[in-house]
């Protein structure tokens, strides 16, 4: 059955560096989404992303923060200078279509989590 | 935004025993989705359901979108069906889903 992955599963980092989370949405889906979870907290929000252009992000989406399809396949979350406060679990995942009308339901990959020390 | 509420948050249950969790949220929704998240964080799809009822295996969901509610139902649980399960909606707002905070649901032996 096809899934979402994500690399790497752990990633740890110190404050100020940049870090790339790496996501592979299922084959024939079309919108891509990132959503991380802080230790003990609610799933959040972040961006999504259709037709190589960013359609909504959340007020957690500042300008550290940037989302990329490098190729026909991957789909990145790039944050430039990591901060205490970025540690958490990353998801992304993924969804055939978006629409009022169609069938929508949005797959998670198993999540990269970050520490930033 | 709209507002999601899930209860209990938290629930101790004896294996075989039957349970209820409810996910109230305060708009119209195109989209809502039951999840497990289970000891390793992953995050298992279990329903998508934004009206009507389903059913898979011991598990059951139903959504009464014209009273904003769904429920989950998990009968004759087991100690694997602990974890954390969170109900997740989509608005007409936008395409993202907001999630409810989660029952967290430890079965014991």
């Amino acid at each position: 059955e096809p899934e979402v992955t994500q690399t790497p599963s752990h990633q740890v980092t110190q404050m100020g560096q940049e870090v790339i989370l790496r996501c592979v949405p299922i084959s024939n889906h079309l919108y891509f989404y990132w959503y991380r979870q802080i230790l003990g907290q609610k799933v959040e929000f972040l961006v999504s992303f259709y037709n190589n252009e960013i359609s909504e992000k959340s007020e957690i989406f500042d300008d550290q923060f940037s989302v990329e399809r490098p190729d026909g396949s991957n789909f990145t979350l790039k944050i430039r200078s990591t901060k205490l406060e970025d540690s958490a679990m990353y998801f992304c995942a993924s969804s055939q279509t978006w629409d009022r009308q169609s069938y929508n339901e949005q797959f998670f990959g198993p999540g990269t989590r970050l520490t930033v020390l | 935004g709209i507002q999601v509420e899930q209860s209990p948050p938290d629930l101790i249950l004896q294996e075989g025993a039957n349970s209820t969790l409810r996910c109230n949220f305060s708009d119209s929704v195109n989209n809502l989705q039951w999840f497990h998240q289970n000891p390793w964080g992953q995050l298992i799809n279990l329903f998508y359901i934004p009206s009507g009822t389903k059913q898979n295996g011991r598990l059951s969901a139903t959504t009464v979108a014209t009273e904003r509610y769904s429920l989950l139902y998990i009968s004759s649980s087991q100690t694997t069906d602990s974890g954390v399960y969170f109900c997740a909606v989509e608005n007409n707002a936008g395409n993202m889903l907001t999630f409810g905070g989660g029952t967290r649901l430890m079965v014991k032996p």
